[in-house]
């Protein structure tokens, strides 16, 4: 079964102190692996695209980087600011449902960053 | 500038009162989906839309109904509105080309079923 996972369920830094997000998945061929950005009552944002194992994209604090398992967001230097649900989906390049375009998303890491 | 608008964005009503919530996309996009999102389960996809007049079950499909007459929208309709449906409601659109997929989200509607 198509299934993702991410961890830790929440993370609180100080600003200023690194860490990195998980999102490992399981998918029979991945299609694309996807990271959005939610503050509490909107809707996701969309953050980064990662198609193949060692890809790799950055935006300000944020790195996203992929292996044939897992993905890991990487925050360098957080601000408060940065403090959000930070979601990871995968979309699957072979599937039986009938719809190849379906996102499996994870539950979410929440992050809080301290000033 | 490119969105997708929901409305309303609250909503409170009673158990069996029919209510559509709108959604609508001006980036000319094809694929349309509904997500409901509750603590504990994530998002959770309704129905989508492959294209005008193509509509198709998600994971949790059961009291919704959905129509895709135009490209733009793809309203979500309750029929009769039970306690459960209670949730925070995303539609979100995309396209794929050149093996980029960027899915939008919308604002979120929050409906409380009383």
């Amino acid at each position: 079964e198509d299934q993702v996972t991410q961890s830790p369920e929440a993370l609180r830094l100080q600003e200023g102190e690194s860490s990195s997000l998980n999102c490992s998945y399981t998918v029979s061929g991945l299609r694309g692996l996807f990271w959005y950005r939610q503050d509490p009552g909107k809707g996701p944002e969309f953050l980064f695209t990662l198609y193949s194992a060692g890809e790799e994209k950055e935006k300000e604090r944020l790195k996203a980087t992929l292996t044939k398992k897992e993905s890991f967001l990487h925050i360098t230097a957080p601000k408060p600011e940065d403090s959000a649900t930070y979601l990871c989906a995968v979309q699957a390049a072979y599937t039986n449902a009938g719809n190849n375009r379906k996102l499996i998303w994870g539950l979410g890491t929440s992050l809080a960053v301290n000033p | 500038e490119a969105q997708v608008t929901q409305n309303p964005r609250y909503l409170i009503t009673v158990t069996g009162k029919k209510l559509t919530v709108t959604c609508s996309q001006n980036m000319n996009h094809e694929y349309m989906s509904w997500y409901r999102q509750d603590p504990g389960l994530g998002l959770r996809q309704i129905y989508y839309s492959m294209n005008v007049e193509v509509t198709d079950k998600g994971d949790v499909p059961e009291g919704y109904k959905v129509s895709r007459k135009e490209k733009r929208n793809f309203p979500l309709i309750l029929e009769s509105p039970s306690p459960n449906q209670t949730s925070l409601y995303f539609c979100a659109s995309s396209f794929y080309g050149g093996q980029q997929e960027t899915q939008y989200f919308g604002p979120g509607t929050r409906l409380l079923v009383l």
